[in-house]
């Protein structure tokens, strides 16, 4: 079955610091992985994906994420946090056992930006 | 363009009350879903339509069931209640479908409480 691990609860950083959130996917055949972010009281939003060619993908708000196949990880990064940036953040791989269109969440990390 | 409009946004049930959570997006996209958010555990899928006039349960569906009543609607009835049950409910769609990777487009929640 396919899926996603986020290793860690809760980030915390300084505003203005690098930042990264880890995600590791287990998937059989090619990964179509993705990182959605969630603020208080609002539904998800999509911030980028990766399905083939370059391994540094860019998104919405600056965020990138690097896919590494080797490593079977797909880590979120922005350069400079800002506090607006903490959020609830959800990596998720496409379940390939259908050819349906469903993604299987992690359980996500909170990021904590602090001033 | 309001995207995905979730109704009610909380709701507070006894143990056996029935409800049906209703979800309808302007976006002409295909597919719809309904998540329920459970805290340390993520999003997992309950149900989900590729298209209109089909449903299929995914990875949690014991409980519910859904109708897709046109394009633009898809509810999620909960029949007898359970306090297995209190969660927050998202509904999402998207406009892929089969082999495609778009994002999906949340809804903002509703917040569901069985006593």
């Amino acid at each position: 079955a396919q899926s996603v691990a986020q290793p860690e609860d809760q980030v915390n950083v300084a505003e203005g610091n690098p930042l990264t959130v880890k995600c590791t996917y287990s998937v059989s055949g090619n990964p179509y992985l993705f990182w959605y972010v969630q603020y208080p009281n609002r539904g998800l939003q999509f911030l980028l994906k990766y399905i083939t060619g370059d391994n540094l993908v860019k998104g919405s708000y600056g965020f990138e994420a690097e896919f590494n196949k080797s490593q079977t990880s797909f880590h979120l990064k922005k350069p400079s946090a800002l506090v607006s940036d903490s959020a609830l953040y959800f990596c998720a791989v496409r379940d390939m056992n259908t050819g349906f269109q469903k993604l299987v969440f992690g359980t996500g990390t909170r990021l904590l930006v602090s001033p | 363009n309001a995207g995905v409009t979730q109704t009610p946004k909380f709701q507070v049930l006894k143990t056996g009350q029935s409800m049906t959570l209703q979800c309808a997006q302007d976006m002409n996209h295909n597919s719809m879903y309904w998540y329920r958010q459970d805290p340390g555990m993520g999003l997992r899928l309950i149900y989900y339509s590729a298209s209109e006039g089909t449903t299929d349960k995914g990875e949690v569906p014991n409980g519910y069931n859904v109708s897709r009543l046109n394009k633009r609607e898809f509810s999620l009835r909960l029949e007898s209640a359970a306090p297995s049950q209190t969660s927050v409910y998202f509904c999402a769609s998207s406009g892929g479908g089969f082999g495609r990777n778009s994002p999906l487009h949340f809804g903002n929640g509703t917040r569901l409480t069985v006593t």
